[in-house]
């Protein structure tokens, strides 16, 4: 079956710099979609993008799609304290959503 | 806002108990999840709805879960009996029409069996 991967599983900032966590999927997906989880909550959806080579920006964050549309990634300009969480990359194999393990981001003031 | 609510949001539980968990998806929302997730790890995907049908249950451990939807509306997810390895956090998550719309997912209900 599909596996969703995410690279690295935690990151120590501090406020100010830069984040990124990449998503890579062993089988070419039809979309893939963001969510950010806050620590004691439920994931958030943020974005999704679905055309090969897609960048979309939101504020700060930039999410990038790529060629192959088997890999993603999710890039963090001067990070917040609002930025703490797990982001999780998700994408559907044969109608089944596979999410991703996480990237969890830690950011110190 | 519309909400997905899902109850209780708490539940202790025996081994060898029988538990079941609730979910209101967003009104008009027609594909309804549930995911089991597991501390520091992502959302796993345990059955999927399309109105009333199941779409995929194929991660769904059938020999003690179940779950239904039997007007295509709200769904309940069922486990006996339960085991300990089932502490998790359970999540429903509802979406306009499959995989292209994004999921709002409940507060969900965190289990701990003993």
């Amino acid at each position: 079956g599909q596996q969703v991967m995410q690279i690295p599983q935690y990151q120590h900032v501090q406020e100010g710099e830069d984040f990124t966590t990449y998503c890579n999927s062993s089988t070419t997906l039809s979309n893939i979609q963001w969510y950010k989880q806050r620590p004691g909550g439920h994931p958030v959806f943020l974005i999704q993008l679905v055309k090969s080579g897609e960048v979309k920006k939101q504020k700060r964050l930039t999410f990038q799609f790529g060629e192959a549309k088997k890999n993603s990634s999710l890039h963090i300009t001067a990070t917040q304290t609002t930025d703490v969480g797990t982001y999780f990359c998700a994408g559907p194999d044969f109608n089944k959503f596979y999410f991703g393990s996480g990237t969890k981001l830690n950011v110190k003031p | 806002e519309a909400e997905v609510a899902q109850s209780p949001r708490y539940k202790i539980t025996e081994k060898s108990q029988a538990v079941a968990f609730w979910c209101d998806p967003i009104s008009g929302h027609a594909t309804l999840y549930w995911y089991r997730q597991i501390l520091g790890q992502g959302p796993e995907l345990l059955v999927q709805f399309q109105d009333e049908s199941v779409v995929d249950d194929s991660q769904l451990p059938k020999d003690r879960f179940s779950a239904e939807r039997l007007k295509g509306v709200d769904s309940t997810l069922k486990i006996q009996p339960a085991e300990l390895g089932d502490s998790a956090m359970y999540l429903c998550a509802s979406s306009l029409q499959g995989e292209y719309y994004e999921q709002y997912f409940g507060p969900g209900t965190r289990l701990t069996v003993t």
